[in-house]
């Protein structure tokens, strides 16, 4: 088992609809981090969180500890959305680990 | 630069043959990151850099993959007599500090395909 799960694999949406997409993980952390991978291979930072919730435009990205879950949302989806959306989790100092990524593609 | 850099972007090698792949990192940042990124994958962590001590290996997959960053700024990656498995995106991050919270900037990578 990956000690980061996501879900969905995939996502098909249509434009205006809101997103979520969800992060496991099995291992203790000190941070988990959302990003955004679009065709090409270039990734963007999204989210670091250790706690709590936090917003960035249409974005939202929320973590209970207890539960080691994570989801991110998307208000207002629009097809420049379209990407692939990965979890990564910090373990000890630096050490990043990764989920496999949803791939989220949302229609006009 | 305003971000991080690879060269080159694109390699195609045949099995067998040496790999050199390149990564310029933010100006000033302390830590450098490898990562393998394979088809339809996450990525998976390869390396670790705080200036130029590697502190962190223990992802490379073999002996045959080697890494570097002998001035503390730009680091190489080498990958000798290069496997098809070899065959991923190679992605390089930097980030300002050597503390655990910070956010890594990544570079567009390098796409590895061996014949």
């Amino acid at each position: 088992k990956n000690e980061v799960e996501q879900s969905p694999q995939n996502l098909t949406a249509q434009e205006g609809e809101f997103i979520t997409i969800n992060c496991s993980y099995s291992v203790g952390i000190s941070a988990l981090h959302w990003l955004q991978q679009h065709p090409g291979g270039g990734i963007v930072s999204l989210f670091m969180l250790s706690s709590g919730k936090k917003k960035h435009g249409r974005l939202i990205a929320t973590i209970n500890i207890q539960e080691k879950h994570s989801s991110l949302h998307i208000t207002a989806s629009h097809p420049r959305d379209s990407a692939v959306y990965i979890c990564a989790v910090r373990k000890g100092a630096q050490k990043l680990v990764f989920g496999q990524g949803t791939r989220l593609t949302i229609n006009p | 630069g305003a971000g991080v850099s690879q060269s080159p972007r694109y390699k195609v090698a045949k099995r067998g043959q040496d790999v050199a792949l390149r990564c310029d990192p933010i100006s000033g940042h302390v830590s450098l990151f490898w990562y393998q990124q394979a088809l339809g994958q996450g990525p998976e962590f390869l390396t670790y850099f705080q200036n130029e001590a590697q502190l962190d290996k223990s992802g490379l997959p073999s002996d045959r993959f080697f890494a570097e960053r002998p001035e503390g700024s730009v680091s190489t990656l080498k990958i000798q007599r290069t496997q098809q498995e070899d065959s991923a995106v190679y992605l390089c991050a930097s980030s300002l500090a050597a503390r655990g919270q910070e956010t890594q900037y990544f570079g567009p990578g390098t796409r590895l395909l061996v014949l």
